[in-house]
């Protein structure tokens, strides 16, 4: 089936340490997110791409790094520069402009750090 | 910050038309308005978007107003499946637009 994949769905890292959640596409789009949300409040942008080999910073890119080495991928690596990691991490794409900038999102994944 | 403004919460019975109102009084003129709802702990769902007329698809209606200064996502017959979060966000007409959302209207159906 069509969609986005994202894993793990649950991850715990020790303070220090890099993790990188996977985000896979297979729905052909151009554009990619990723967003983080904290518990009671709404989505903040990371980082976003639209297309390979190039990315932007979102509103809180600072201790986070993504890349875009293929067009159907977009794997976020949270960095031990990152003070508060613990959140609920969010993927997602967007198709070519003929069709807006509906977004269209994976289930996510939980990061905590213990 | 958010370009869009909606109430924290609301209520609505089961079976009655859910009403969810959006300002997004600084919109431009090749700015959408889109609708996504999250229910707890999984990834928002898109429901509709528009850009001047109103529009209708299976799951909801949404009205926009002539200065597109507001809109209204319409449930019209709401069931206890459609609590969620509801946000209203407003984004351009490209593949990588950067698109912000707020906080969000938490919907609550009652029985």
């Amino acid at each position: 089936d069509g969609g986005i994949t994202q894993s793990p769905k649950y991850l715990f890292r020790k303070e220090g340490q890099n993790v990188t959640l996977s985000c896979e596409q297979n729905l052909n789009h151009d554009a990619m997110y990723w967003y983080r949300q904290d518990p009671g409040q709404g989505l903040r942008l990371i980082y976003y791409s639209q297309i390979v080999n190039d990315f932007q910073k979102g509103d809180i890119a600072e201790g986070y790094s993504v890349s875009r080495e293929k067009k159907e991928s977009f794997p976020l690596t949270v960095t031990s520069a990152q003070k508060n990691p613990t959140a609920f991490y969010l993927c997602a794409s967007s198709p070519d402009r003929t069709s807006g900038n509906t977004i269209y999102f994976g289930e996510g994944s939980w990061l905590t750090v213990v | 910050d958010a370009k869009t403004t909606q109430p924290p919460s609301m209520d609505c019975a089961e079976g009655r038309a859910a009403n969810l109102p959006c300002n997004h009084s600084t919109i431009s003129g090749n700015e959408y308005v889109y609708w996504y709802r999250q229910i707890h702990s999984q990834g928002p769902q898109y429901i509709i978007h528009g850009l001047k007329n109103n529009e209708t698809n299976e799951m909801a209606s949404l009205i926009i107003t002539e200065d597109r200064k507001s809109s209204t996502l319409i449930l019209p017959h709401a069931t206890l499946r459609d609590t969620a979060v509801y946000y209203c966000i407003v984004g351009g007409y490209s593949s990588a637009s950067k698109i912000i959302f707020g906080s969000g209207t938490r919907l609550s159906i009652r029985p």
